[in-house]
Formats: structure tokens, sequence, C-alpha cells
């Protein structure tokens, strides 16, 4: 089957860094997203890796192992508005999202 | 760009009635839209599929009959609740992805569905 492993609940302190690994299983692979979804609101694209490596966008990184089924979702700098789920969403063979429940993030001052 | 939007944001309707969200692309050509539900503190879960001009492909488990989606246009696409029930109350949540990027959801605010 299709799963995704993901952390329930994570908590950080304000200005540090936090990492927000992933594992999953699919049914073939094209890619994997992470998107950021507050409370009562939609979801949010933060990034897309197809390749293994890091890619680095601002405050966020991502890094993709394909052979590990592994990513993590790397947060520098946090700030109070960070707080929110993190969504960890693998494209199977079929190019279809697979979704895990995502890790709440919390956010201290 | 790529920015979404859905009609109602929120609504209450009583057992038994019919409800209609809107989605749509405001700044791009959506040639693939998607259905999400997600209950609290639970994962997305795909509804359904559909294509400009198609008619929509449901997950299992999925009443084609009780959501209706039509994607009439390449900036339109509606889900209708029909006979909605208490256990339909949910957050309803389109995307939209356009041909050039078309592994990219673009996602819109979401429909909090309350029914009484």
């Amino acid at each position: 089957g299709q799963n995704i492993d993901q952390p329930t609940e994570m908590t950080a302190t304000e200005g540090a860094i936090v990492q927000i690994n992933c594992t999953y299983q699919t049914s073939g692979f094209n890619g994997l997203f992470w998107y950021q979804q507050h409370a009562g609101e939609a979801p949010t694209f933060l990034s897309y890796n197809v390749l293994d490596g890091l890619e680095e966008k601002g405050r966020f990184s991502s890094f993709l192992s394909r052979s590990k089924g592994y990513s993590y979702l790397l947060l520098k700098e946090l700030q109070m508005k960070d707080s929110a789920s993190y969504l960890c969403a693998p494209m199977d063979s079929n190019y279809q999202l697979i979704w895990g429940a995502g890790t709440k993030l919390i956010i201290k001052p | 760009g790529a920015v979404v939007s859905q009609h109602p944001s929120r609504v209450i309707c009583k057992s038994g009635t019919s409800v209609k969200i809107e989605c749509r692309s405001l700044d791009f050509q959506a040639t693939t839209m998607f259905w999400y539900r997600q209950f609290p503190k639970q994962s997305l879960m795909l509804m359904a599929t559909s294509n400009e001009g198609s008619k929509a492909t449901y997950e299992q488990g999925v009443e084609k009959d009780k959501f209706l989606i039509n994607h009439a246009s390449l900036t339109l696409s509606t889900l209708t609740v029909t006979s909605a029930h208490p256990e339909d109350s949910s957050f309803y949540i389109c995307s939209a992805s356009n041909s050039r990027d078309w592994y990219e959801q673009y996602f819109g605010p979401g429909t909090r569905l309350t029914v009484t």
C-alpha cells in the first residue's frame, strides 16, 4: 500500500531551526511536495523535489532521498507565523498526490 | 499568479438540501481540477479529479450521484453536495493545475460546510 509517516506534532522555539522528517511508500514516484496548512485554511505550496538532494528557498529547505523513501523540511529562523501543519505529499505513478495527516508545528516564544 | 478562489467560504444548510460550491482559477486556465475533503485533524482526502469538458473521475468510496462535479470551462468547476446530511459537514477544498506546471496544484481557500 501507499503510506506517509510524519511526526504528529513538534514544538520549537522562535528563532531556532526545526527539521520535519517524512518517510513514504508509494506505487511509483514522481516527486514529493511539501505544503503548509494553517488551521482552517487550505494548503499552500512550499517545495517540490524530484531529484535527490537539497533544495533551498529562503528560510525553508527540502531534502529528498529517493532510495531511502525519505524527505525532510528544514525551517530556519523560526517565526511565530510558522506555527502550522506541514504536509509531506509524494506523487505516485498516476501523478496523484498521496497525503498524510501532516505534522503540527508549534512555535513558542 | 496562479490564484484559485472558492465560493462560498462558509455555508450552513439544512439536512436534505443541496449545496453548490464553486472553484475558479482567476489568472490561468485550469486543465485539471481536484476536489478534496478534510475532516478535523485528518489528511486531505481526494474525492475526484476533473478535466475540462470531461466527466469527473471519482475516488473509491465517493458517491458520484451525491457529489456532482461539473468542469464546464477552463476556469470553473463546481461541486454540488446533494441531499446533504450532517456527516457531510467538512472542509471542502479545490485545487487546480495547468498544462504547463501540470505537477503543481494551486489550492483554493476552502469551503466550510455545516449541515444541521
